[in-house]
């Protein structure tokens, strides 16, 4: 069965110091992951996804298939990084596009 | 950039009463949309896949008695709560692609149900 793992319920660093925010998954097929933001009295938006490799906000996240991981990282954390984030997992084609949601990770970044 | 409105954004209603509650795609059309139950502090449980001109998907453990849902067109979905109880009270959010491969979800504002 497809799940999302996100061990930590609560993550709390400080301004400046390094942040990671770990993923796990398990898929038989070939994973498309996403990383999702929740900001304080926001909606969720889509902070990254692993096909784009890209640097949003300085995140980034790398899919590690040998460990089936896909932790998203931050050198230097600020505090408006605080903020509620969730590892996805599309079901794929045949499930109409729902997806796994991991159970969120709190981040609080503090001065 | 895709933009999916949710209204209201908060409703407060009596035990017993029915609650309606519409997610729109406001640049895209949406075949098909999401609907979701968040609690606090805690993660999206996915509710139904609503899809348009045809019946609801529901999950497992999800009345679909008490949770109507309506894919009436290509750019709305509406959630109705049905004879609501203080256990409904929640925040419900809707999703959708604007395309049917794994691009990524855009997610309303949410709708916070409060039932007295």
């Amino acid at each position: 069965a497809q799940r999302v793992t996100q061990p930590e319920k609560l993550l709390s660093v400080f301004k400046g110091a390094p942040v990671e925010l770990k993923c796990n998954y398990s898929y038989s097929g070939s994973p498309e992951l996403f990383w999702y933001v929740q900001y304080s009295r926001q909606r969720l938006q889509l902070l990254l996804r692993h096909i784009s490799r890209e640097s949003i906000k300085g995140f980034t996240a790398d899919l590690n298939k040998g460990e089936t991981s896909f932790h998203l990282k931050k050198p230097f954390a600020q505090e408006e990084d605080s903020a509620m984030y969730y590892c996805a997992l599309p079901r794929g084609y045949t499930n109409a596009g729902k997806s796994t949601f991991g159970d969120g990770t709190t981040l609080t970044v503090k001065p | 950039g895709a933009v999916v409105s949710q209204h209201p954004s908060w409703v407060i209603c009596k035990s017993g009463t029915s609650v309606k509650i519409e997610c729109r795609s406001l640049d895209f059309q949406a075949t098909t949309m999401f609907w979701y139950r968040q609690f606090p502090k805690q993660s999206l449980m996915l509710m139904a896949t609503s899809n348009e001109g045809s019946k609801a998907t529901y999950e497992q453990g999800v009345e679909k008695d008490k949770f109507l849902i309506n894919h009436a067109s290509l750019t709305l979905s509406t959630l109705t709560v049905t004879s609501a109880h203080p256990e409904d009270s929640s925040f419900y959010i809707c999703s959708a692609r604007v395309s049917r491969d794994n691009s990524p979800l855009h997610f309303g504002n949410g709708t916070r149900l409060t039932v007295t």
